[in-house]
């Protein structure tokens, strides 16, 4: 069965630092996708990255990057030089290709990070 | 370009009750999928609808259930409302043109929050 680990449950940092928000996944499938997703506290998922299993590129994507490790089963999200705006809680997300699920499109959930960002 | 529509995006019902609620994907999106997000469970999946029909269904019990339209609009309903049921109900859209393994990804629309009293 498909799973994804968020440790960290909340995170605080003073403005200016740099972030990381940690994500393990665990899936038999071969072929799969992770994403991040951001979640203010309006509730609305706004998408921030998609990556599949075949693609272990990091991605930098102005104050944001990501670090695929395929070999630690690991997906992490560092944010640089975080700002008050960046505050809300982090969502890490597995979906399996389908070969072991038999199709259809279905996103696993980490339990989320809340991430403060205060002055 | 329009994103994912949801209504109502509150609502408050009886125990016993029953609720609809609505989702309009992105236009050409033909798979939308539901989830539940409490603060206990963290956000579940309900179920996945393509082509009007569910394609894959989640670990809830059979009061939850949902439907697609030919314009690829959906609807879940859930019936004999428990309290249990409160929560933040997101609907997503994908793109998913039935080529296997591609994943386009999923947008989110703002969600119903439902709230049983």
């Amino acid at each position: 069965a498909q799973k994804v680990t968020q440790a960290q449950t909340e995170i605080s940092v003073v403005e200016k630092e740099d972030v990381t928000l940690d994500c393990v996944y665990e899936t038999r499938d071969t072929t799969y996708y992770l994403f991040w997703y951001k979640q203010p506290p309006s509730g609305e998922l706004v998408f921030l990255i998609r990556r599949n299993s075949f693609d272990e590129q990091n991605e930098i994507s102005g104050r944001y990057s990501w670090n695929f490790q395929k070999s630690t089963s690991s997906f992490n999200f560092t944010i640089t030089a975080s700002q008050v705006v960046d505050s809300a809680v982090y969502f890490c997300a597995l979906s399996e290709a389908g070969r072991l699920t038999g199709g259809g499109n279905k996103l696993t959930f980490g339990t989320g990070t809340q991430l403060k960002v205060e002055l | 370009k329009a994103g994912v529509t949801q209504t109502p995006r509150y609502l408050i019902k009886t125990r016993g009750q029953q609720v609809t609620l609505s989702c309009s994907p992105i236009s050409g999106h033909r798979s939308v999928s539901w989830y539940q997000q409490t603060p206990g469970q963290g956000l579940q999946f309900l179920f996945e609808y393509f082509s009007e029909t569910q394609r894959n269904k989640g670990n809830f019990p059979g009061r939850f259930s949902g439907r697609q339209f030919s314009n690829s609009r959906s609807e879940m309903n859930v019936s004999t409302l428990e309290l249990g049921d409160s929560a933040l109900y997101l609907c997503a859209s994908s793109l998913d043109r039935g080529i296997f393994p591609i994943n386009y990804g999923y947008t989110f629309g703002s969600g119903t929050r439902l709230t049983v009293v």
